[in-house]
């Protein structure tokens, strides 16, 4: 089962580039990777999905390298309201649930 | 239009008491969720119903009933609160998904439940 490492809390300014590693050693030839978003007070939601390489949607890119043993979640110019806890998820195994995610706080 | 929805969205009780949290989906997903969010912000999965079918049942005492009369529903039953059950409960739904891959799960507001 790929386990997911990602940094606790990072801290940012208003129209930077924000970038999370999640590191997953063990995951699987088939497991996809998903990153979640949740403000405060409400529940997760959906940002991006991927395999390898790269993914772009109107709110994330999403890079995984060849060997897909860690991804990159990359945030465009974050705005104060992008401040959040971003999970990073492997597989399908609901099991892992979400772990503790990265709390990234946005400044003026 | 509210895809998932929960009620209530605050539940304070007192401690051995026994409550009910009702959650239901307009997407016409297949499969509910229940999830546990503690202080920490680990958000941990409870159960999972597909179709009416349980299919995950992790290690939560069997205090937790999940009650699924129909696949828009999932309401979850706790008897005998006790205060280690103060959390944020989370209900979510999905539709399907491919072998590795993981559905996207759309997730309701979130019932806080206070046990005093």
């Amino acid at each position: 089962l790929a386990k997911t490492t990602q940094p606790i809390s990072m801290d940012s300014y208003e129209g930077q580039e924000v970038n999370i590693t999640c590191s997953h050693n063990n995951i699987a030839t088939n497991d996809y990777i998903t990153w979640y978003q949740q403000f405060p007070s409400q529940g997760p939601r959906f940002i991006i999905q991927g395999y390898k390489t790269k993914v772009t949607n109107e709110v994330a890119s999403l890079f995984i390298p060849a060997d897909r043993k860690s991804s990159t979640l990359s945030l465009p110019r974050v705005s104060l309201s992008d401040t959040a806890v971003y999970y990073c998820l492997v597989g399908d195994d609901y099991k892992l649930s979400f772990g503790a995610g990265t709390t990234v706080t946005v400044r003026a | 239009d509210t895809a998932v929805s929960q009620t209530p969205k605050y539940l304070v009780t007192q401690m051995g008491n026994d409550k009910s949290i009702k959650c239901e989906q307009n997407l016409g997903h297949d499969t509910m969720y229940w999830y546990k969010q503690d202080s920490k912000k680990f958000l941990k999965i409870m159960f999972s119903y597909n179709n009416k079918e349980l299919i995950i049942n992790e290690t939560v005492p069997n205090r937790f009933s999940p009650k699924s009369p129909d696949k828009a529903h999932l309401n979850l039953h706790i008897n005998s609160l006790e205060l280690g059950d103060s959390a944020v409960y989370f209900c979510a739904s999905s539709q399907g998904r491919l072998a590795g891959e993981r559905d996207e799960q759309f997730f309701g507001p979130g019932t806080r439940l206070t046990v005093l």
